[in-house]
């Protein structure tokens, strides 16, 4: 078992509605949590931070983490085309590498695309 | 204008030849990573650096090599070792040890041929 499980997808959703995109995690260490939004062939890009548990929202993002249930989410408003794009989840439980640096496991990405 | 730039976009090998890749970084971060990124597979942690003159293994090293002369560059080299390179290679960093986000660059993109 992966310790961090993501739905491929692809996702397919209307313009204008709500998306959901989920990970489940299994190492209850993790404390630190992030999303990443990746076009196709380009690198990823930080989009939403968020450490323990609680809501972070951002414009028209939102993050959730529920550590009890080893789940996290993040929730987009009002999808636009540009939205389309692979979305991935990460996690830390905040060590450090040896050596220094530090160590990320990521979801293996959702596929969303929003159609006009 | 502040990033992690990567080169070359596009790659082609031949099988039995080296390449390297190139990462660079005007951040002023310490800390710099390699990852591969496969089709269905997450990021997969290749090598990183903490500071100049000094990297560690990932979870995926064998068949890669990497040096840290500078502390803006963390180039990497794809051996004729790696038995599997064609992949989507990404090149980031951190502020330092201590940060967990991580910034990444563009991509580069090795096919063998």
């Amino acid at each position: 078992q992966k310790e961090v499980e993501q739905d491929p997808g692809p996702l397919s959703v209307p313009e204008g509605a709500i998306v959901s995109l989920n990970c489940t995690y299994s190492n209850s260490a993790f404390q630190y949590f992030m999303w990443y939004r990746q076009y196709s062939r380009k690198g990823p890009e930080l989009l939403m931070y968020t450490y323990s548990s609680g809501n972070k929202e951002d414009g028209r993002f939102t993050a959730q983490v529920d550590k009890s249930s080893k789940y996290i989410s993040l929730f987009i408003r009002d999808s636009q085309p540009s939205d389309s794009a692979t979305y991935l989840c990460a996690m830390s439980a905040g060590g450090i590498l040896t050596g220094g640096g530090n160590k990320l496991t990521f979801g293996t990405g959702t596929q969303l695309k929003v159609e006009l | 204008d502040g990033g992690i730039t990567q080169s070359p976009k596009y790659l082609f090998r031949k099988e039995g030849q080296n390449v390297t890749l190139s990462c660079e970084q005007n951040l002023n971060h310490d800390a710099m990573y390699w990852y591969r990124q496969d089709p269905g597979q997450g990021l997969r942690l290749i090598y990183y650096s903490q500071i100049v003159n000094d990297f560690q293994k990932g979870d995926i090293a064998e068949g890669y090599s990497v040096s840290r002369e500078k502390k803006e560059s963390f180039p990497l080299t794809v051996t004729s070792a790696q038995k599997n390179p064609t992949a989507f290679y990404l090149c980031a960093s951190s502020l330092d040890r201590s940060t967990d986000t991580q910034y990444f660059g563009p991509g580069t993109r090795l096919t063998v041929l």
